[in-house]
């Protein structure tokens, strides 16, 4: 699976959107792009997934580049139970996910 | 419905000793897979069965092991536990297998070797 590149940390302001950027330029044609986000020792809990048009469920947004080698993710009324990390992972038909570091979304009141 | 469910939530064992970790799937999943998170290392893959066969087996040694029973539940096995084993063990269930409809992840098993 392709690597991915993430900001460690960010913070955002409650109520305000939330836009998590994710780089991953040696994606190829049949990866997806999924996001997952882990509250502290919890599970990780599925967010969206794309493969090349922009996605839209209850959690979240997600943004993906024409050319593919970038997405965002957008939280769009971040609330204080939003804090967590958030990985971006590029996944294909194979059944490991390979989890990087991560972003630390710190949302403040 | 039911989610996954990992036992047992804690578990405290002693250098060299052995121990199973269960995990049951979302109800008509057939996909499981196992994970360890330590601070160090982040989530790394364990392995991964499909209709109890092993499919893909992440970087980690022997003493690591799985099976997966015909109801799709998977237990994973650590023996002559090391300090460093000690971690969250997370399990994931998907349908297919395939991913594409998303992994569903327990709650794991945090286990502490002294």
């Amino acid at each position: 699976d392709a690597k991915t590149t993430q900001p460690p940390s960010m913070d955002c302001a409650e109520g305000r959107a939330a836009n998590l950027p994710c780089n991953h330029s040696t994606i190829s044609g049949n990866e997806y792009v999924y996001w997952y986000r882990q509250i502290h020792s919890q599970g990780p809990q599925y967010i969206i997934h794309g493969l090349k048009n922009n996605e839209t469920n209850e959690m979240a947004s997600l943004i993906i580049t024409e050319d593919r080698k970038s997405s965002t993710l957008i939280l769009p009324h971040a609330t204080l139970r939003d804090t967590a990390v958030y990985y971006c992972i590029v996944h294909n038909a194979g059944n490991m996910l390979t989890f990087g570091g991560g972003t630390r979304l710190m949302v403040k009141p | 419905k039911a989610g996954v469910t990992q036992t047992p939530r804690y578990l405290i064992k002693t250098r060299g000793q052995q121990v199973t970790l269960s995990c049951s799937p979302i109800s008509g999943h057939r996909s499981v897979s196992w994970y360890q998170q330590t601070p160090g290392q982040g989530l790394q893959f364990l392995f991964e069965y499909f209709s109890e066969t092993q499919r893909n087996k992440g970087n980690f040694p022997g003493r690591f092991s799985g099976r997966q029973f015909s109801n799709s539940r998977s237990e994973m096995n650590v023996s002559t536990l090391e300090l460093g084993d000690s971690a969250l063990y997370l399990c994931a269930s998907s349908e297919t297998g395939t991913g594409f409809s998303g992994y569903t992840f327990g709650s794991g098993t945090r286990l502490t070797v002294v």
